[in-house]
């Protein structure tokens, strides 16, 4: 069965500083993964979405840039935070393009 | 581009009572998928069931079921039975067959809460 793992769990940053968040699926090989992010109390909306390791593509530009250094990872980063990066953060995969996306467990960032 | 619109901000039902949460998609492509999501407490989103638009007989998925109607651009979710852990957000989402990125394009959600 897969699995998908996020870290941190959650953070507290100050405006101006750097973050990276991570994302890690188990279980199956080129997978397609996503990162959303949801305001408090908000809707979903995609960032980012990966079908193999180096290739990216941007959805919505907010600042964050993303990567997939490995088959297995996703990471989520930006050099300078802002106030409006708050929110919850979710990683998702895919089998493939026309499959049902599955999220992970989601980390919170709070930027102050 | 795709639109999705819940109407319905909450609604408030009685354990092992019937719910019924309303969605309207906007699409001019003629293949899509829809979804229905559920985020708990916790923030979890957890997958509840999914609709192919060519497929004519509505999704049942153990008490969740759709109320599909393709010419009213609407997919209904129905929970029966519910139970306490059923209150969540409900979260409507459409996908075209074609989108770049598979992008899944969210409705606002329904927060649903079961009462003992």
């Amino acid at each position: 069965a897969q699995t998908i793992h996020q870290w941190p769990v959650a953070e507290i940053k100050a405006v101006g500083s750097p973050l990276s968040l991570g994302c890690t699926i188990k279980g199956k090989s080129s997978p397609n993964l996503y990162w959303y992010w949801q305001a408090t109390g908000g809707t979903l909306q995609q960032l980012f979405y990966s079908i193999t390791v180096g290739q990216v593509e941007s959805v919505v530009q907010l600042n964050l840039s993303a990567s997939r250094p490995k088959d297995d990872q996703f990471i989520l980063s930006t050099e300078k935070l802002l106030l409006s990066h708050s929110g919850f953060y979710l990683c998702a995969w895919s089998l493939d393009r026309g499959d049902t996306q599955y999220f992970g467990p989601g980390t919170r960032l709070l930027v102050l | 581009a795709q639109k999705v619109t819940q109407t319905q901000t909450s609604i408030s039902v009685m354990e092992k009572t019937t719910v019924t949460m309303d969605c309207v998609y906007e699409t001019q492509d003629s293949s899509y998928f829809l979804f229905w999501y559920k985020q708990t407490a916790s923030g979890e989103i957890v997958f509840l069931i999914r609709q192919d638009s060519y497929k004519k007989e509505n999704a049942t998925v153990g008490h969740y079921s759709l109320n599909f109607q393709k010419p009213k651009s609407s997919i209904g979710l129905i929970i029966t039975a519910t139970q306490i852990e059923d209150s969540a957000v409900y979260f409507c989402a459409m996908r075209v067959t074609n989108s770049a990125g598979n992008k899944l394009t969210f409705g606002i959600g329904t927060r649903v809460l079961v009462r003992p």
